[in-house]
């Protein structure tokens, strides 16, 4: 079945710099990466999703990139701000069904100091 | 207000017991799951549900066992609670979409901290 790996766990930058969280992924079948944000005592909240057939995509601050040929996916934040502050999931599925599992990395806990 | 909504938020209890966690949806979502986070945040699918039957059906011990009465409600039902079962224990519903600009977003409840002592 499908693994993701996700690096770092933790992730420590300052107020107005980037973070990078990078994701990789083992069934080249995968097509359908999304990006989610867990702030604390919450449950995690979509923040951008990238299709296979697409290699970028931004959405303001956040951006995410695909490379299908070496299966890693990566989340760019710039200009962090404080309430970038949660821990950030990266997720891999196959298809678009109820029968597709998302299988989620193991998180990368981010911290913005101020 | 449209949510995933489930209770409880906290459950403390004894080796041994039995317990259950309710969730409801009420976005129209034609597919729910149960999620485990364990200690160290990690988070795994256990079931899901569409319209009320059973698609996913991870590698979890029988004794837990989930129950959909109705589309926008899927609950969990834990026999002989174990110490490992401790977790926050996520509910998350889905509405597929399919073709060029496929996705399957989930929308997550808040959680429900399950602790065994």
């Amino acid at each position: 079945g499908e693994n993701v790996e996700q690096h770092p766990s933790t992730l420590s930058v300052q107020e107005g710099d980037s973070a990078v969280i990078k994701c990789t992924y083992s069934d080249s079948a995968s097509n359908y990466f999304p990006w989610y944000k867990q702030e604390l005592g919450k449950g995690p909240q979509l923040i951008i999703d990238i299709r296979s057939n697409v290699g970028e995509k931004k959405d303001q601050r956040i951006a995410v990139t695909l490379n299908k040929t070496a299966k890693h996916f990566s989340l760019h934040i710039t200009e962090t701000q404080p309430e970038d502050s949660a821990v950030y999931f990266c997720a891999a599925s196959k298809g678009y069904s109820s029968a597709s599992k998302i299988i989620f990395g193991s998180g990368t806990r981010l911290s913005i100091r101020p | 207000d449209t949510a995933v909504s489930q209770t409880p938020k906290y459950l403390v209890t004894q080796m041994g017991n039995d317990k259950s966690i309710k969730c409801e949806q009420n976005l129209g979502h034609d597919t729910m799951y149960w999620y485990k986070q364990d200690s160290k945040k990690f988070l795994k699918i256990m079931f899901s549900y569409n319209n009320k039957e059973l698609i996913i059906n991870e590698t979890v011990p029988n004794r837990f066992s989930p129950k959909s009465p109705d589309k926008a409600h899927l609950n969990l039902h834990i026999n002989s609670l174990e110490l490992g079962d401790s977790a926050v224990y996520f509910c998350a519903s889905s509405q597929v979409q399919g073709g060029l600009t496929g996705a399957n977003v989930l929308t997550f409840g808040a959680g429900s901290r399950l602790t065994v002592l």
